[in-house]
């Protein structure tokens, strides 16, 4: 039954490791987003991929990076984390780019140690 | 800058009792979403307004869209136990910027 998968649900990474999270969706949407939540706060849109087409905010820091090799599949890296970079990361996928429903995955808890 | 401001942060009400959140852009919106997000959960749609002046209804929940395109509201009546949680409107400008209010809390005193 679910629809946008996330994994792992929790993570720990070493202040500087680079670690990769990962989300697949079984609804073949063309829209995947990658979005950061901290404590308290809304999701904060970090970039997007229409199809292969790679969409990112101007204000998201060098050190995320994402792929998606292909329509189900999309992967947030993130290359020398920091304290600031633990939050939530939510995955979200939708038919087209923000127009109608964004399913969202239930996220995965990152912890810098 | 583009950002949808909301209010208010918080609201505790007793079970029964209507609860009303706001936002509010700046500029003209392409249109607006509302989330829920239950503690320890993850963002749910709720519904996308796109019209001026739009109203919708979801049973006790009663949405708009203002005439200029640049507020919204969410309106719960009588609400329920089952009601908590961060309602989070979200705005699109120009068909290409997506910005989530900062939510409104919302806790319902049984």
């Amino acid at each position: 039954d679910a629809m946008v998968i996330q994994n792992p649900r929790y993570q720990v990474t070493q202040f500087g490791k680079p670690v990769t999270l990962s989300c697949s969706q079984t609804l073949n949407h063309n829209v995947m987003y990658w979005y950061q939540q901290k404590s308290s706060q809304a999701p904060k849109l970090l970039f997007h991929y229409y199809d292969k087409d790679f969409n990112n905010e101007a204000d998201t820091p060098d050190n995320f990076q994402s792929r998606r090799p292909n329509t189900s599949f999309c992967f947030l890296d993130i290359r020398s984390p920091g304290l600031g970079d633990a939050a939530m990361y939510l995955c979200a996928t939708s038919r087209d780019n923000f127009q109608g429903e964004q399913y969202f995955g239930p996220g995965t808890r990152l912890t810098v140690t | 800058g583009q950002q949808v401001m909301q209010i208010p942060q918080y609201q505790h009400v007793q079970e029964g009792e209507d609860f009303t959140t706001y936002c509010n852009s700046s500029t003209t919106l392409s249109n607006i979403q509302w989330y829920k997000q239950r503690p320890g959960g993850h963002p749910v749609f709720l519904i996308q307004l796109v019209k001026s002046g739009e109203v919708k209804k979801q049973k006790r929940l009663t949405f708009q869209f203002g005439e200029a395109k640049k507020n919204s509201s969410l309106r719960i009546t009588a609400t329920q136990t089952t009601d908590v949680g961060t309602y989070f409107c979200a705005g699109l400008y120009n068909f290409n910027k997506f910005y989530f209010g900062s939510g409104t809390k919302l806790n319902v005193k049984p």
